[in-house]
């Protein structure tokens, strides 16, 4: 069964903080995405990846970067986290050539004080 | 530029009403088109999708047909169940070797028992 995993759940912040989350998937998948989920708004991209060490920017990267060294795992950063990024966020991946299905993770639910 | 509509929310309904939910879509060629569920403190599980004209989805009752005549791939299920309740996301995926998903803003359904 396929399965992409997030680091954490839920999770909790300051303002200002550096924050990881994590997503590692075991579907051998060259492509991974970094959502963001708000009310009203559905999902909006953040980043996606579609090889080790390659990243290109979504709808909305600004305050967000990513990192992809290994080709199970993607990280989003948050550089300084403020409360205008407090949002559930979530990770997916693909597998090139297939039918375009993307693969989900359970989420995490950031706030950020 | 490719974009989703589908309807807005939330829907109340009564267990064992008819549920559609429409999502109308804009895009250039020929894209896939999904139906994503979200149940409550969940990630996004793909319910169904079609890849081409006049194909139709289905799956746990539900069903959505690809038409493209009317830019249309609206969601219906004969009688809904208290356990359909959740965020039901449209998406259409613009092809090419990247895999990235449009999606809709979500509608939530809640089913009364």
């Amino acid at each position: 069964d396929v399965k992409v995993t997030q680091s954490s759940r839920y999770l909790v912040k300051r303002t200002g903080e550096k924050v990881f989350l994590e997503c590692v998937q075991d579907m051998d998948h060259e492509n991974m995405f970094w959502y963001r989920q708000d009310p009203g708004l559905g999902l909006r991209l953040i980043y996606f990846s579609y090889d080790v060490k390659m990243k290109e920017k979504g709808d909305i990267p600004e305050g967000y970067s990513v990192s992809r060294e290994k080709k199970e795992r993607f990280s989003l950063i948050l550089e300084s986290a403020s409360t205008n990024q407090t949002s559930m966020y979530l990770c997916a991946s693909w597998e090139a050539g297939g039918y375009n299905e993307q693969f989900f993770g359970p989420g995490t639910r950031l706030t950020v004080l | 530029g490719n974009s989703v509509t589908q309807m807005e929310g939330p829907v109340t309904l009564s267990e064992e009403a008819f549920l559609t939910i429409n999502c109308t879509y804009t895009a250039t060629g020929y894209p896939s088109l999904f139906w994503y569920v979200q149940y409550p403190g969940e990630g996004l599980q793909l319910l169904l999708k079609a890849t081409k004209a006049d194909d139709k989805g289905s799956n746990k009752g539900f069903e959505a047909t690809y038409r493209k005549e009317t830019t249309s791939f609206h969601l219906e299920k004969g009688s809904v169940q208290v356990s359909d309740s959740a965020v039901y996301f449209c998406a259409l995926s613009e092809g090419g070797s990247q895999g990235n998903l449009i999606f809709g803003k979500g509608t939530k359904l809640s089913v009364k028992p």
